[in-house]
């Protein structure tokens, strides 16, 4: 299984502003996702993150609101951009195929 | 499009006994993968087990196993001797076709009571 971490763990932000979520994993990965979990909620991917191409993203959700990097088969960023309350959530991100092994998480809190 | 739903959204087990969470799942595709994910507290999604939808037999893994029934679309997970560690949130989750992407349901709170 792929070691996955992310940074920041948490973090508290304010209205307006945008927030980098790192994700690196311990060996090289074709598929990488992003994934939001809003409070209470179950997940929902939102995006695939394609190295050396644009981000897939699902119904929903935007590049303009959440850009996406992959430089390579090891690391990926998700932004978060122009933050409203109603982006809190933890973003996790994925790795795999066939089976698909979870970070840690980064909590958001948007005040 | 591919839905999962779990119809239970809290459900409660004595330690030591055993207890089943269901899981049904829609899809029109042939070739598929299920999966119970688990998590705890600390927000770590921890992968349980895990079914290939072209295999027959029910996927084991120590005291979790699976009840897979392909055509009524059904995949449920028994837990057996449960454990106060075994309380967490447990997704069902679906992924088919090539792209790999996993869609989860609602979520079952389980609570291992001592």
């Amino acid at each position: 299984s792929a070691v996955i971490s992310q940074k920041p763990s948490r973090d508290i932000c304010q209205r307006g502003t945008s927030l980098t979520i790192q994700c690196q994993v311990d060996s090289q990965v074709t598929m990488m996702f992003w994934y939001r979990q809003q409070p209470g909620q179950s997940l929902t991917l939102i995006a695939t993150a394609n190295q050396g191409s644009e981000a897939t993203y699902e119904s929903g959700f935007v590049i303009d609101k959440f850009p996406i990097s992959r430089p390579n088969l090891t690391f990926s960023t998700l932004t978060v951009s122009n933050m409203s309350p109603e982006d809190s959530s933890i973003y996790l991100c994925s790795v795999g195929r066939d089976l698909l092994f979870f970070g840690p998480g980064t909590r958001l809190t948007v005040l | 499009a591919q839905t999962v739903t779990q119809s239970q959204p809290e459900m409660s087990v004595q330690e030591a006994e055993t207890v089943t969470l269901s899981c049904t799942y829609d899809t029109s595709e042939s070739d598929y993968y299920l999966f119970w994910y688990k998590q705890p507290p600390s927000r770590q999604m921890i992968l349980v087990i895990r079914q290939e939808a072209y295999k027959q037999q029910n996927a084991t893994e120590n005291r979790f196993s699976v009840n897979f029934q392909k055509a009524a679309k059904s995949f449920s997970l028994k837990i057996s001797d449960s454990q106060l560690g075994d309380a967490a949130m447990y997704f069902c989750a679906y992924s088919g076709g090539s792209n790999y992407k996993l869609t989860f349901g609602k979520g079952t709170l389980l609570t291992v009571n001592p």
